[in-house]
């Protein structure tokens, strides 16, 4: 059964940094991966989803990277800034099961 | 303005009753599903349709029921069977279950007490 596992678990950075979330899924045979933001309690926001044939996929300062092969995804985001904080999850869908979600990673950016 | 929309955003029940949670969308997409999300926890899977009328099990529907009459609707409900019912739920939409992309509404935090 597929597992996702996000590292760090939470991760404090001041702005202006550039950095990286990851997330590691154990069963490579996925058809896509999809990255979400979470404020406090709201609803997910997806931010980029990366098909199984794709290596990566921008979006203004996001730009997520994936291989299959070596069973992860990671998130990178340019300039960080203090809106960017929130809790950041990732989640992969198996063929012939459903979207498996890692337990995310708590961002905060500080002025 | 298209979306997912859930209500109530708060919701309080007394242990032992039965609670129906709201699930709309006006985006035009098949499959719906609901999820459960707890204190440093990935997202679980409670349930999922893809068409009208029909609906699956996800890995955690004991205590759960859904309906799909409609499209666009896809209510919860949680019933007293539901051992830990605590929670925040949230609602999600695709255009199919092959792996689209998955939109999400505002969630509804549910206490029993």
């Amino acid at each position: 059964k597929q597992e996702v596992t996000q590292i760090p678990a939470a991760l404090s950075v001041p702005e202006g940094e550039n950095l990286v979330l990851n997330c590691s899924f154990t069963d490579s045979a996925i058809y896509n991966l999809q990255w979400f933001r979470q404020d406090p309690g709201k609803g997910l926001t997806s931010l980029l989803l990366i098909q199984s044939s794709q290596r990566e996929q921008t979006s203004g300062r996001l730009n997520a990277s994936l291989d299959k092969s070596s069973g992860r995804s990671t998130l990178y985001i340019a300039a960080s800034q203090p809106g960017d904080s929130a809790t950041y999850l990732c989640a992969v869908w198996n063929y012939g099961q459903n979207f498996v979600f890692g337990p995310g990673t708590r961002l905060s950016v500080l002025p | 303005d298209g979306g997912i929309t859930q209500s109530p955003k708060y919701l309080f029940r007394k242990e032992g009753q039965n609670v129906t949670l709201s699930c709309e969308q006006n985006l035009n997409h098949d499959a719906m599903y609901w999820y459960r999300q707890d204190p440093g926890q990935g997202l679980r899977l409670i349930y999922y349709s893809q068409i009208v009328n029909d609906f699956q099990k996800g890995d955690i529907a004991e205590g759960y029921s859904v309906s799909r009459e409609k499209k666009e609707s896809f209510p919860l409900t949680v019933t007293s069977a539901q051992k830990n019912p605590t929670a925040f739920y949230l609602c999600a939409s695709s255009f199919g279950t092959e792996a689209n992309e998955q939109y999400f509404g505002p969630g509804t935090r549910l206490t029993v007490t």
